[in-house]
């Protein structure tokens, strides 16, 4: 039982590249999310999807877009990745239901040059 | 705007000794109020957390105390272990019927010293 996968776990952009994060989650959770956490700064979150075929803009969307691409999978997209975007992001679900835990992955390591 | 403030930013205790975590919040529509315990290299995991109906929750040596005219809540480690050392995320959830957004706190890190 794997819970919350993340990939890559590293990658290293160079400014204005884009990039695809991709998370799969296989708890059958309705919610899924993506934070990014940065020195100092907690987890912020950057977009939701609470169920499948819906998904809105969390504290920090800018710069960043997403895919509900079913049940299982949540999909992250820098379209011209800057250097403000360095940071580990972390994507996690949580089952339907008010006060059900949100369930983290490992993070994926984003380093923009 | 911080929603949700934690302090202190890093904490040295001793083997044995009692860790004390704070954190306060503004917003009356919170509900829900989760810490979370993350070791380097991983992703944050889901400690222990408290409803503003109750005062106070304890789970082994863990222990939440919440303080709702204060609004503020704070995490308490008893007999604190060096398997401890981590950082310790608080949170507060403003959620609808189905799911929740979580606001967090900018992280403490905890280091007990052997």
């Amino acid at each position: 039982n794997a819970g919350v996968t993340q990939t890559p776990k590293f990658q290293v952009l160079k400014t204005g590249q884009s990039m695809t994060l991709q998370c799969a989650q296989d708890m059958n959770h309705n919610s899924m999310y993506w934070y990014r956490q940065d020195p100092g700064m907690g987890l912020r979150l950057i977009y939701y999807s609470a169920s499948e075929g819906t998904t809105d803009k969390g504290e920090v969307p800018n710069g960043y877009n997403v895919s509900r691409l079913n049940k299982r999978e949540f999909s992250l997209r820098l379209e011209s990745a800057a250097p403000s975007q360095t940071s580990v992001y972390f994507c996690a679900s949580s089952e339907w239901g008010s006060n059900q835990p949100q369930h983290f992955g490992d993070g994926t390591r984003l380093s923009i040059l | 705007q911080q929603q949700v403030k934690q302090s202190p930013q890093s904490l040295i205790v001793q083997k044995g000794g009692i860790s004390i975590i704070n954190c306060a919040y503004e917003n009356t529509a919170f509900d829900y109020f989760p810490w979370y315990q993350q070791f380097p290299g991983k992703g944050p995991a889901l400690l222990i957390a408290i409803r503003p109906d109750v005062s106070e929750k304890k789970e082994g040596r863990f222990t939440i105390s919440f303080n709702k005219s204060a609004k503020q809540f704070s995490l308490h480690i008893m007999d604190s272990q060096p398997g401890d050392s981590a950082t310790y995320f608080c949170a507060a959830r403003k959620g609808n019927s189905g799911y929740s957004t979580l606001t967090f706190g900018k992280g403490t890190m905890l280091l007990v010293s052997p």
